[in-house]
């Protein structure tokens, strides 16, 4: 079964709205989720890496205004994106994976964003 | 350079052929590999772990090669169902860095 959960999979919004995506570890504690967005027939792109506990990291080029990352607690890591514009529109997933050596990545199932 | 390149594909084979992706890194401290597998509109699922020793899941086969910092993954008698991108996913916990490959595009044909 899936071990990490992802909420909602697909969100249609208005432009200018903000929209939360959650992202939980089911079984085990992630001290790090990482946020990923991905274009149709791209490559998946790091955005931000979150740490429980303290601000996340983000990668050049993304808007840390924009994308609010908080990770509040070891299983739940939350990315919303404020004042969404059509570009947002976009497949964004998350994943964490646990603190010992050998430990993969986790995969959510992605949040289809639409923004009209 | 980047920290992580693949082959840049797309690999358009065969039923049945076997057919080999690379991926190299840059970080020497990197401790933990990984292939993953994405099919078109869903997440990467974790196809299998890379050790040093090399392993071996079915028609499935990994390598790691740490003096030449890749790891690769082969696929033998492929389906029609191996067709997706295929990612390397490289980690080094000590730093908490991650990083991954732009994934491979496999097309398997009848």
């Amino acid at each position: 079964g899936a071990v990490v959960s992802q909420h909602p999979s697909r969100v249609i919004c208005k432009s200018g709205t903000s929209v939360k995506i959650e992202c939980r570890s089911l079984d085990f504690q992630a001290t790090t989720m990482f946020w990923y967005r991905q274009f149709p027939k791209q490559s998946l792109m790091l955005m931000a890496t979150s740490n429980e506990g303290s601000k996340a990291t983000y990668e050049q080029g993304v808007e840390k205004d924009k994308f609010l990352i908080n990770h509040a607690s070891l299983t739940l890591s939350t990315l919303t994106v404020t004042s969404a514009h059509p570009e947002d529109s976009s497949f964004y997933i998350c994943s964490a994976r646990g603190g010992t050596v050998g430990s993969p990545l986790h995969f959510g199932n992605g949040t289809r964003l639409t923004v009209t | 350079r980047k920290e992580v390149e693949q082959d840049p594909g797309p690999f358009n084979v065969p039923e049945g052929a076997t057919v080999a992706f690379n991926c190299t890194y840059s970080n020497s401290a990197s401790q933990s590999f990984f292939w993953y597998r994405q099919d078109c509109r869903k997440e990467p699922k974790l196809l299998m772990s890379v050790y040093s020793s090399g392993n071996e899941d079915g028609r499935f086969t990994a390598q790691l090669n740490r003096a030449s910092q890749y790891i690769s993954l082969l696929i033998r008698d492929s389906k029609l169902s191996d067709s997706a991108t295929y990612l390397c996913v490289v980690i080094c916990y000590n730093n908490n860095d991650m990083r991954f490959g732009a994934g491979t595009r496999l097309t398997v044909k009848p």
